[in-house]
């Protein structure tokens, strides 16, 4: 079965230092999405691609957070300089979405960021 | 401001029994409605979805009922087993503005 892939699954840094996730969504799917998941809260939307655009990024932190999907298929979310705040769980999720229908979104296993 | 809660942090029940689990929203209207089940240190896992138009849908022991008047949705879990046990988030979204609760953490007890 196919599944969402992200990498690492675990990263320490200190403040200050940059860090970067990747995702590689199911194939196929259009839609790409990267949320930040605080321990005890549930995903918050962090970035949305459809195909190589973005969607929405309204809440992303653009002074320090970047995005990218290239080609339309993987995606990058980078962070510098880390801050202590930005300890979490990034989740990356994929979805056959396209237009207006609806449909379910595949998550990936996250990445768990500690910044000491 | 826009807001949804999910009932209580946790609900514990006894194994066999229904888990009724509640989504609230205020401010927000949603085109539907989804159930992912998250177990620890992992990715959500998608469960069931319902349509604004849509009162009820099932899948095995699964229930889900949405009524847009009381800006409500219930998740039932019939039968319940200790292996359901986990965190439930409910999530909405109209015009790609996607929305997470905060969960449901459930234990069923054998």
């Amino acid at each position: 079965e196919a599944e969402v892939a992200q990498s690492p699954r675990y990263k320490i840094t200190e403040k200050s230092q940059a860090v970067a996730f990747w995702c590689d969504p199911i194939s196929g799917h259009a839609t790409l999405y990267w949320y930040r998941q605080i321990l005890g809260q549930g995903p918050e939307l962090l970035v949305q691609f459809q195909d190589e655009s973005v969607v929405d990024d309204s809440q992303l932190p653009k002074d320090r957070f970047s995005a990218e999907r290239l080609k339309g298929v993987d995606s990058t979310l980078k962070i510098q300089p880390a801050e202590l705040g930005d300890s979490a769980m990034y989740l990356c999720a994929s979805s056959p979405r396209d237009g207006n229908s609806y449909n379910e979104q595949f998550f990936g296993p996250g990445t768990r960021l500690t910044v000491l | 401001s826009q807001k949804i809660e999910q009932n209580s942090e946790a609900l514990n029940i006894q194994e066999g029994k229904t888990a009724t689990l509640t989504c609230n929203y205020t401010n927000y209207s949603p085109a539907y409605l989804q159930w992912y089940r998250q177990d620890p240190g992992r990715g959500p896992v998608f469960l069931l979805l319902i349509r604004e138009n849509e009162k009820e849908k099932r899948k095995e022991r699964l229930k889900v009922t949405f009524d847009t008047t009381l800006k409500q949705s219930l998740f039932h879990i019939t039968a319940s087993q200790p292996a359901d046990s986990a965190t439930y988030l409910c999530a909405l979204e109209n015009n790609n503005d996607m929305r997470f609760g905060a969960g449901t953490r459930l234990t069923v007890k054998p």
